[in-house]
């Protein structure tokens, strides 16, 4: 149980292009979710926190309108990189909570690099 | 200083060996202790969690928890090479109305036949 996918693992894109990464929660309802980012050698950084029929709630220093992030769902959060640039390459990995508040599953990550 | 430090290693020991991993942490609030495992190019995954000073024994795995020093360790006994892996800790409190997840930087481990 507490399986969580994401699509796509790796994706290329054209600098001024926009991304869409997609999260689900596949065996249970997650109505928190979140993404971090992860740059190479380095841990995981909080982005943002998703609520389910509700707007994002964004870290400090991520900007709002470039990483826009939509739970229109219990088992589904989005996230879209908007214009792109390589400076937004990065591994991109999402949580949902699960039974237990503090149990965070991760999905295994999507690579994004932007040419 | 960072909430939680963990050293990032790099930690090369040869299998079998008893392996020790460490964090330390600053922020009393945190109350759920966690450690992930994370291989290459891969989304971490949860390997234990906590939530008292003392000690959880899971296979060859044991999490350690000392709130009075704020420090927490993860032991794994006889090592095997498919243990290589970055390993995490990661802490959990109620922040801004969610239980969040702060992280340590993680530690690179190798274990090597």
């Amino acid at each position: 149980g507490a399986v969580v996918s994401q699509h796509p693992s790796w994706v290329i894109c054209k600098s001024g292009t926009s991304v869409k990464i997609e999260c689900r929660s596949l065996d249970f309802q997650a109505t928190t979710m979140f993404w971090y980012r992860q740059f190479p050698k380095q841990s995981l950084m909080l982005m943002a926190t998703s609520n389910e029929g509700s707007k994002a709630t964004y870290e400090q220093g991520v900007e709002k309108d470039k990483f826009l992030i939509n739970h229109a769902s219990l088992t589904l959060s989005t996230l879209t990189v908007t214009s792109a640039h390589p400076e937004d390459s990065s591994f991109y990995i999402c949580s949902a909570i699960g039974q237990r508040a503090y149990e965070q599953y991760f999905g295994p990550g999507t690579r994004l690099t932007v040419t | 200083q960072k909430e939680v430090e963990q050293d990032p290693g790099p930690l090369s020991v040869p299998e079998g060996a008893i392996v020790s991993l460490n964090c330390t942490y600053s922020n009393s609030a945190f109350q759920y202790f966690m450690w992930y495992r994370q291989y290459s190019r891969k989304g971490p995954e949860l390997l234990m969690y906590t939530y008292s000073s003392g000690n959880k024994e899971d296979g060859r795995f044991t999490a350690q928890v000392d709130k009075s020093s704020k420090y927490i360790s993860l032991f794994i006994r006889d090592s095997q090479p498919s243990d290589s892996a970055t390993y995490l800790c990661a802490m959990s409190a109620l922040l801004q109305g969610a239980q969040k997840l702060v992280f340590g930087q993680g530690t690179r481990l190798t274990i090597n036949p």
